[in-house]
Formats: C-alpha cells, sequence, structure tokens
C-alpha cells in the first residue's frame, strides 16, 4: 500500500521554464513533507521541505506547495537549468511515527539544454 | 570523511549466504536509519535507531533481516540465508532529530544470484 505516490515517472522541461513535479499521498496524519534528489550512483540529498502549518517554502529556485485538503504537494523549480536533471523523491512522516518516512517511487526529471 | 559512508559499494553473492553491510554515520548524528530501494521504486524504510537502541524496526520484511549499533555509531544490517529478491539497493542515513533532513550515504547494492 503506497501511502506516497508520484505519479509521473518522467518529466523533460527546456532550461530556463519551470519544472513543476507532483506529488500525492494518501495518509491524512502526514505532515512533515520532504524533497530529495537523486543522481545517478549517488545517494539522495536533502532538497526542500515543509510542514503541515505552512502551505509554501521557498528557497532560492525551488518552492514547495502544499494542499492539505487534496494531499498534495508539488516541487516548483524555476528558472530549470541542465544541472538539475535527476530523479527526485517526495517523502512524508507523521508525528505519531516520526522518524518513519514513506517515499514516493521517484520523478525523473530531465532539464533540456 | 564527513558524510555518510556505506561498504561494501557492491555485493554480489549466492543465494542462501550470509551478508552483512555496513554504515558508517554522520559523527555526532544519534538517528540511524536503514532503507531499501528497488529498481524503479522510492526508498523503503527498513528500521531506524537512536542511539543503540532499534527504535522502530517495523519496516523489516522477516526475521533473516536483522541489524545492530552497538556503540551508537556504527550499523551492520545482517541478512541470512538470502534470496533474489533481496537484491537491490540498501541506503543508510542518518540525522540529527526529527526535523534536521536524512543524510543518506552512496548505498551498498546487493545482487543476489
Amino acid at each position: 500500500d503506497q501511502q506516497v505516490k508520484q505519479n509521473s515517472p518522467s518529466l523533460s522541461v527546456q532550461e530556463g521554464r519551470i519544472s513543476i513535479l507532483n506529488c500525492d499521498y494518501t495518509n491524512s496524519m502526514f505532515d512533515y513533507f520532504l524533497w530529495y534528489k537523486k543522481y545517478p550512483a549517488e545517494g539522495p540529498t536533502f532538497l526542500i521541505s515543509i510542514s503541515s502549518i505552512k502551505d509554501k517554502n521557498e528557497d532560492g529556485r525551488f518552492t514547495v506547495f502544499l494542499n492539505k485538503s487534496a494531499k498534495h504537494l508539488s516541487l516548483h523549480i524555476v528558472p530549470s537549468q541542465p544541472g538539475d536533471s535527476a530523479v527526485y523523491f517526495c517523502a512524508a512522516s507523521a508525528e505519531y511515527n516520526f522518524n518513519k518516512f514513506y517515499f514516493g517511487s521517484g520523478t525523473k526529471l530531465n532539464v533540456k539544454p | 570523511g564527513a558524510g555518510v559512508s556505506q561498504t561494501p559499494s557492491n555485493k554480489v553473492t549466492e543465494k542462501g549466504k550470509y551478508v552483512e553491510l555496513r554504515c558508517d554515520p554522520i559523527s555526532g548524528h544519534t538517528a540511524l536509519y536503514w532503507y531499501r530501494q528497488s529498481l524503479g521504486q522510492g526508498p523503503e524504510f527498513l528500521i531506524y535507531f537512536q542511539g543503540t537502541g532499534a527504535a522502530d524496526d517495523s519496516g523489516l520484511p522477516n526475521d533473516r533481516f536483522f541489524a545492530v549499533r552497538p556503540e551508537g555509531s556504527v550499523s551492520t544490517l545482517k541478512i541470512q540465508r538470502t534470496e533474489r529478491g533481496d537484491s537491490a539497493m540498501y541506503l543508510c542515513a542518518s540525522s540529527e532529530g526529527r526535523d534536521g533532513e536524512l543524510f543518506f550515504g552512496e548505498g551498498s547494492r546487493l545482487t543476489v544470484l
């Protein structure tokens, strides 16, 4: 039973344009969400997080939006750069079990020069 | 080193053999996690340590899997009587606490022939 879903396995975007990566979850108890980026042959690296008390968190070119009623979050990258090409995972955890993170299956982003 | 270190990076073994995978977390991180990632999937939680004790081992798939962290630093994931279905990337991560992101190692790729 996959509690965090990333329904788009891949996304291709032109350099300079916006990349939007989506993530849906089913557990209404999730209250902390993270995005990770993974390059080939490397472990995932933390990108940005958001807690359920917010609906937006911004860090440079990266913004995460959270829609609790829809159980949906998205990661916006603007402007996209070729170095952003990687697999992006969203992850979620709940306060009652905060050290157990559930990951989506990832979206492979390709930013074309 | 500064990051999470995992050894071996690659392990090929035969069905039925015993395997140990090692994780050296970031110095000072009290929390340590093991995740497993199969091809095309996101990381799947196995076990979480806080200090020396396994605070949550609910993700271990069966009793062939066991993990230890005897001195609260290095951890070893042990798999007995390996099966072909155990083939995956085994990721270790450490963190300072709940709102600190997980820092992942590069993983140990296990192949069971």
